[in-house]
């Protein structure tokens, strides 16, 4: 099984800041199957950015996802307060489809 | 518009059972790969079970092998997931997740139900 790591745990920022997400996996992700989901409390996740970089229609272009082989990043620019939640990195490139534990990102 | 709805959860004892329901509209249901994925209190989501939308694919993680079974029935929209065996780490938030088209397994999950809390405790 293809182990996800998230850092970091938390990440404290201030609106307008730009926060960086960390997902390491322990193996290759195939094909970089690589997706995003955003889940804020008491939400269903909502699926934000697949193929590592390639965002759902609607998501705002200040999500952006970048990575390839077992490192990839999720950058959010310009923290509005909407962004405030938990982000899991999801791969799909083998099975069994594996999550990261998630980052919260908090309001600082 | 796309809508997945849970039910059928609730508090059920170790060694006890339930049964969960998902049922969606909006969507071709046949052509979905339907999903449970679960989420413990103050945990992850942890992939639990899928289902190809002719139904001859099944997919369980391990630790519900025997235990749990999925099943749909197509003309009703509704796909099931049969619990046996509860066990207290079976408790969790229990979302139906739609994949649309025939990739199996399914590789994301489109559309996502709010969830039905499951409680294993005596």
């Amino acid at each position: 099984e293809n182990v996800l790591t998230q850092s970091p745990g938390t990440l404290s920022l201030s609106p307008g800041e730009r926060a960086t997400l960390s997902c390491r996996a322990s193996q290759i992700v195939f094909n970089n199957y690589l997706a995003w989901y955003q889940q804020k409390p008491g939400q269903a996740p909502r699926l934000l950015i697949y193929g590592a970089s390639s965002r759902i229609g609607g998501i705002p272009d200040r999500f952006s996802g970048t990575g390839s082989g077992t490192d990839f990043s999720l950058s959010i620019n310009r923290l509005e307060t909407e962004d405030f939640a938990v982000y899991y990195c999801q791969q799909y490139g083998s099975s069994p489809r594996t999550f990261g534990p998630g980052t919260k990102v908090e309001i600082k | 518009e796309v809508q997945v709805l849970e039910s059928g959860g609730g508090l059920a004892q170790p060694g006890g059972s339930l049964r969960l329901s998902c049922a969606t509209s909006g969507i071709t249901f046949s052509s979905c790969g339907i999903n449970w994925v679960r989420q413990a209190p103050g945990k992850g989501l942890e992939w639990v079970a899928s289902i190809s939308g002719g139904g001859d694919n099944i997919y369980y993680t391990d630790a519900v092998k025997g235990r749990f079974t999925i099943s749909k029935d197509n003309s009703e929209n509704t796909v099931y997931l049969q619990m046996n065996s509860l066990r207290a780490e079976d408790t969790a938030l229990y979302y139906c997740g739609l994949r649309y088209g025939n990739d199996w397994p399914p590789p994301l999950i489109d559309y996502w139900g709010q969830g039905i809390l499951v409680t294993v405790s005596s």
